[in-house]
């Protein structure tokens, strides 16, 4: 069974210290890893689908990277809008389900 | 603005009742996913539709039922609403079912059952 576990549960930060974000996986054969964001009361927003270790992409101030047990989302100087949870998921081999994490809420104070 | 529209937003329905819950999938989008999120979890997968059929099943049970139309849009439908079926339920949309496909989830519906 596909099983995800995200660290921390919450985070705090103050504005331009960055900090990194952890999601741990375990799945039978790794089809693609997906990060999201989720704001309070939204829908998953999405940020990046990572294939195979070793694979970096980026966005504005969020990196994220893949080995072949976990996956880090990198958050480099966060602003007060980059508050929100972010999700991780693993996608099954078949079809497109995706087992997700529980979450990391990120709060960034000014 | 992902495309994926989502209806109701919210709604209040009583333990026993049955409700439908409805989702526009992207633009060119032939694969419907939904997911229950409970408060302070992250999503469950209940079901995918693609070409109009049940493409996979997750953990629940057959009074969670759903259909796919021939223009990709879907609908959830729960019956014998139990307490715990307070949720944002979400659907989430693709092309195909190729894994590494992109998804794209709308906003959600909240169900509240008293």
């Amino acid at each position: 069974e596909d099983q995800v576990t995200q660290s921390p549960e919450a985070l705090r930060l103050q504005e331009g210290e960055s900090s990194s974000l952890n999601c741990s996986y375990t799945v039978s054969g790794l089809r693609g890893l997906f990060w999201y964001r989720q704001d309070p009361g939204k829908g998953p927003e999405f940020l990046f689908t990572l294939y195979s270790a070793g694979e970096e992409k980026e966005k504005e101030r969020l990196k994220a990277t893949l080995t072949k047990k976990e996956s880090f989302l990198h958050i480099t100087a966060p602003k007060p809008e980059d508050s929100a949870t972010y999700l991780c998921a693993v996608q099954a081999p078949s079809g497109s389900r995706l087992t997700f994490g529980e979450g990391t809420q990120l709060t960034v104070n000014p | 603005e992902t495309g994926v529209t989502q209806s109701p937003t919210h709604l209040i329905k009583t333990r026993g009742q049955q409700v439908t819950l409805r989702c526009s999938s992207q633009s060119g989008h032939n694969t419907v996913s939904w997911y229950q999120q409970a408060l302070g979890q992250g999503p469950q997968f209940i079901f995918q539709y693609y070409r109009e059929e049940e493409n996979g099943r997750g953990n629940f049970p057959p009074r969670f039922s759903g259909l796919q139309f021939p223009n990709y849009s879907s609908e959830l439908n729960v019956n014998a609403l139990e307490l715990d079926d307070s949720a944002l339920y979400l659907c989430a949309s693709s092309f195909g079912t190729v894994s590494g496909n992109t998804i794209y989830f709308g906003e959600g519906s909240w169900l509240t059952v008293v």
